[in-house]
């Protein structure tokens, strides 16, 4: 079982801040790492699919970074909103030849906004 | 947009009874997966196929099976419940590689 690590577990920012948090897997045999953003009552949606090392991806105030040489990924969220309120995810890809590997979830980062 | 749903949000079944969670997506999507989300312990993955009759273990296979006869279904069965089996289960599904996966709305299952 391969492991990929969140950290913090969870964090409180004031809103208007910005925040970062980290995700760490195995360097070796990279294949691809998503983020996907969990809210309450709902399903876990995809922010970004991340293949290559150096790789920035952006969607609005949320950008994320991938190193896969040293095996991190950063997500950050600028001016932090009430409804960025949720579970951030990333999940980790080992190539296995076949592309068809099911993803190893970290256990999130839990971020609160608070008013 | 791409749909996936499963047949029940929430469930209560008896110790020792056949629970059937259905999961069907509308993408024509060759992947698909079941997880269980307990607290503490993140999104695991239970199993996956990549085609009709194919199946993988995931991390936690033990105590589950799965089905898929058609493209667009993927049937995870719990032969015989145990309350260890109280979770949140989760479908999804995409196409093969790197592509995202799409979420179901999850199926809260306890088992007394």
């Amino acid at each position: 079982i391969l492991n990929v690590e969140q950290s913090p577990q969870s964090l409180h920012v004031q809103e208007g801040d910005s925040t970062n948090f980290t995700c760490s897997f195995p360097s070796s045999n990279f294949y691809a790492l998503h983020w996907y953003r969990w809210e309450t009552a709902k399903s876990p949606e995809a922010l970004f699919v991340m293949t290559l090392n150096g790789d920035e991806k952006k969607k609005g105030r949320i950008s994320a970074t991938l190193n896969t040489k040293e095996g991190y990924s950063y997500l950050y969220i600028k001016g932090s909103q009430p409804e960025d309120s949720a579970t951030y995810l990333c999940a980790f890809i080992v190539s296995s030849g076949g592309g068809a590997d099911g993803l190893t979830f970290g256990k999130g980062t839990h971020l609160i906004i608070q008013p | 947009d791409v749909k996936v749903t499963q047949s029940s949000r929430y469930l209560v079944k008896r110790t020792g009874e056949k629970v059937f969670l259905e999961c069907v997506q509308d993408m024509d999507h060759e992947n698909m997966f079941w997880y269980r989300q307990d607290p503490g312990l993140g999104l695991r993955l239970i199993y996956f196929s990549y085609d009709v009759k194919m199946k993988e273990k995931g991390d936690i296979p033990e105590g589950y099976s799965v089905s898929r006869e058609k493209k667009e279904r993927f049937s995870l069965i719990l032969e015989s419940a145990s309350t260890n089996q109280t979770s949140m289960y989760l479908c999804a599904s995409s196409f093969p590689g790197i592509y995202e996966q799409y979420f179901g709305p999850g199926t809260r299952l306890t088992v007394t």
